[in-house]
């Protein structure tokens, strides 16, 4: 059964600190893998996206990261914000035409002053 | 503004009243979804939908019905809600691709109250 695994399942760190959130996933046939940041009461907003040849991928203080091999991958928010306070949802999909993603429970992040 | 759009954002309801809520999305998607997002859980699939007339079940779908007779449209129907229906639902609408790499578009939640 495919399967997302996020880790830590909370985190609290101050403004300014850097940190990072993981994700495994057992999805195969793998085709792609993204990040989400859903704030409070609001709906998830893609992050990036991670594809099978990509092992590196920024968006501005967030950088992605995917080991395929170990089914691995990884966000690291670099000198964090109030506003980077949400929780960061890893959805992995499959290639051979499904289109049923597998959602990771997500990490919540709680960024203090 | 490209979005989509869900109505009513909350609800609260009484054990088998049915309701509807909808889904609709202006950015010409064909492929249109159905979560349910619970403490713990995160978010499962209820339905969805690759197009008009297409309707499939996602991971959770039991007490549920959808329909897609517009492309735009998506809604969730409740016939005899239930307690453990309380939730907060997202809809979800994306292009579709060979590789299904495009991004879903959340709407902004619908917060249901079974009492």
């Amino acid at each position: 059964k495919n399967q997302v695994e996020q880790s830590p399942q909370s985190l609290i760190i101050l403004e300014g600190k850097n940190c990072t959130l993981q994700c495994n996933y057992t999805v195969s046939p793998f085709s792609n893998l993204r990040w989400y940041k859903q704030d409070t009461g609001r709906g998830p907003v893609s992050l990036t996206i991670m594809t099978f040849s990509e092992n590196t991928k920024s968006n501005g203080r967030y950088t992605a990261t995917l080991d395929a091999d170990t089914k691995q991958s990884s966000l690291h928010i670099t000198a964090s914000q109030l506003s980077d306070s949400a929780s960061y949802i890893c959805v992995v999909r499959a290639s051979g035409g499904s289109y049923i993603p597998t959602f990771g429970r997500g990490t919540s992040l709680i960024v203090h002053p | 503004e490209a979005q989509v759009t869900q109505n009513p954002r909350y609800l609260i309801t009484v054990t088998g009243k049915k309701l509807t809520v909808t889904c609709s999305q202006n950015m010409n998607h064909e492929y249109m979804s159905w979560y349910r997002q619970d403490p713990g859980l995160g978010l499962r699939q209820i339905y969805y939908s690759m197009n008009v007339e297409v309707t499939d079940k996602g991971d959770v779908p039991e007490g549920y019905k959808v329909s897609r007779k517009e492309k735009r449209n998506f809604p969730l129907i409740l016939e005899s809600p239930s307690p453990n229906q309380t939730s907060l639902y997202f809809c979800a609408s994306s292009l579709l691709g060979v590789l299904s790499y495009n991004e879903q578009f959340f709407g902004p939640g619908t917060r249901l109250t079974v009492l």
